[in-house]
C-alpha cells in the first residue's frame, strides 16, 4: 500500500509565477489536509479537504491560494503570483473516514521562489 | 498566535539514556495531544498520542505524560538509541475541529554514541 504521494518535491518559481503542487492520499483515503512549514518554525495547517469538498480553509490566506480535491485524481494546491515569503515546505497528509487523528503524511514540496 | 510551544529547540542526549521532550499549550480546549517525529526531507511520521482524559500512554519505548492543570505534557524515550536522533513535533487539537493540528516548533535531537 503506497503512502501519501507529493509532486514535485522541489519547486522553483519565480515571483508571479503559478504553483501547482500535487498529493495523492493513501488508498481508501478520503480526508486531506495541507500544512505549511516555514523555516526554523512548526507546521501550520492550512486546509482540510474531503472528495470535492472543503470542510475548513481556516488556514488559508484569503488571496492567491487555492485548494481542490477533486472526484478523480489527486488534491491540488495552487499559489498564484507566488511572492518570495510563499518558500517554504508543503505537506499533505491523509486520513481514512471517521479516524481524523490518524494522519499519514508525504515528503512534501518543497518550494522556492526567486 | 503559537498556541502550541515546545522551548527547547536541541536536545543532545547518550545512546541508552533517556530523552524528555517538552510541550506547552495555552488552549484549555485541546483535548487531543500527539508526537510526530520528522527526519530530513521528509514528513512527519505519528509515535504516540494522548486523549485529555488520561494522564500517561506508553507504547514500547515512548512514554506520553499529561498534565492537564499546567497545560504541559512530556515525551519519555527510553532507552535513547542513535536511529532516535530527528525533529520531534508535539501537536494539539480539539475533537470538534476535524483533526486540525496545531504544532509547536519542534525539538532537534541528537543522541550521541
Amino acid at each position: 500500500n503506497a503512502g501519501v504521494m507529493q509532486n514535485p518535491r522541489h519547486l522553483v518559481r519565480r515571483r508571479g509565477q503559478e504553483a501547482r503542487l500535487r498529493c495523492s492520499p493513501m488508498k481508501g483515503h478520503s480526508h486531506v489536509y495541507w500544512y505549511r512549514q516555514l523555516p526554523e518554525e512548526g507546521l501550520k495547517f492550512m486546509v482540510y479537504l474531503q472528495k470535492e469538498n472543503i470542510i475548513d480553509e481556516s488556514g488559508m490566506p484569503k488571496e492567491r491560494f487555492s485548494a481542490e480535491f477533486p472526484k478523480e485524481g489527486p488534491s491540488i494546491l495552487r499559489i498564484q503570483q507566488v511572492v518570495r515569503g510563499d518558500s517554504a515546505a508543503y505537506f499533505c497528509a491523509s486520513s481514512p473516514r471517521g479516524a481524523h487523528y490518524e494522519q499519514y503524511f508525504g515528503p512534501g514540496t518543497r518550494l522556492t521562489v526567486t | 498566535d503559537q498556541q502550541v510551544k515546545q522551548n527547547s529547540p536541541s536536545l543532545s542526549v547518550q545512546e541508552g539514556r533517556i530523552s524528555i521532550l517538552n510541550c506547552d499549550y495555552t488552549n484549555s480546549m485541546f483535548d487531543y495531544f500527539l508526537w510526530y517525529k520528522k527526519y530530513p526531507a521528509e514528513g512527519p511520521t505519528f509515535l504516540i498520542s494522548i486523549s485529555s482524559i488520561k494522564d500517561k500512554n506508553e507504547d514500547g519505548r515512548f512514554t506520553v505524560f499529561l498534565n492537564k492543570s499546567a497545560k504541559h505534557l512530556s515525551l519519555h524515550i527510553v532507552p535513547s538509541q542513535p536511529g532516535d536522533s530527528a525533529v520531534y513535533f508535539c501537536a494539539a487539537s480539539r475533537t470538534d475541529s476535524w483533526g486540525k493540528l496545531q504544532f509547536g516548533a519542534g525539538t532537534q535531537v541528537v543522541v550521541t554514541p
